[in-house]
């Protein structure tokens, strides 16, 4: 979607490395998600941002929320195989129970 | 706590032939958006069921049609399927109505048309 936009597309890491994926809106955001998908598979709920300047981790994966340039970004510290795949954004562009529209999403390689 | 389910997982179906996928929500969850994901690209959103009503619909035609049951879980349906049908079909669920923003994703079903 262009009222989405992630990058890179495409990201190779050695493992170890730190890495940072943006998620960029043309318009104002209500509420930012982030997944994590293996190869055809579904969709896994990693963090749900909603207010500006907010910031959650979960294990070595931290997200923020820049409401002023409705942007996002994920930090992954210290990579590790397991973190492989692709991360999607996904952004609510109204309040309420409005439908959430994804980026094309950022494919993540870790060589060991 | 079963996460949301859905079925089949594969399935290949010939053009102009009809399918019904199926999805049970998340438990407590009583909201069910479905999401078309074509390959190497996002999910876009076909609708939402919430009350047993289509409550919001995307950008895709009356092919797609859907049905939410008194148990919360849903069925898409598409009709005279095309070649560009094929996709990964995602069904989301939330809870109190999607107002919380909770949205979590099934495993999908692939749908194959030849």
């Amino acid at each position: 979607s262009q009222e989405l936009e992630q990058s890179p597309q495409s990201l190779i890491v050695q493992e170890g490395k730190n890495l940072t994926i943006n998620c960029t809106s043309s318009k104002t955001l209500y509420g930012l998600y982030w997944y994590k998908q293996k190869y055809g598979e579904g969709l896994i709920f990693l963090m749900m941002l909603q207010k500006g300047g907010e910031e959650k981790s979960h294990e070595k994966i931290t997200a923020k929320l820049d409401e002023k340039k409705q942007q996002s970004s994920l930090h992954i510290t210290a990579s590790q195989p397991s973190h492989a795949g692709i991360y999607l954004c996904g952004a609510r562009h109204s309040g309420g129970y409005q439908k959430v529209t994804f980026g094309t999403g950022t494919k993540l390689q870790v060589i060991p | 706590d079963a996460g949301v389910t859905q079925s089949p997982t594969h399935l290949i179906k010939t053009r102009g032939q009809q399918v019904t996928l199926r999805c049970s929500p998340k438990s407590g969850h009583d909201t069910v958006s479905w999401y078309q994901q074509a390959l190497g690209q996002g999910p876009q959103f076909i609708f939402q069921y919430y009350e047993e009503e289509e409550r919001q619909r995307g950008n895709f035609p009356d092919r797609f049609s859907g049905h939410q049951f008194p148990n919360y879980s849903s069925e898409l349906n598409v009709n005279a399927l095309l070649l560009g049908d094929s996709a990964l079909y995602l069904c989301a669920s939330s809870p109190t109505g999607g107002a919380t923003g909770e949205l979590f994703f099934g495993e999908g079903s692939r749908l194959t048309v030849l």
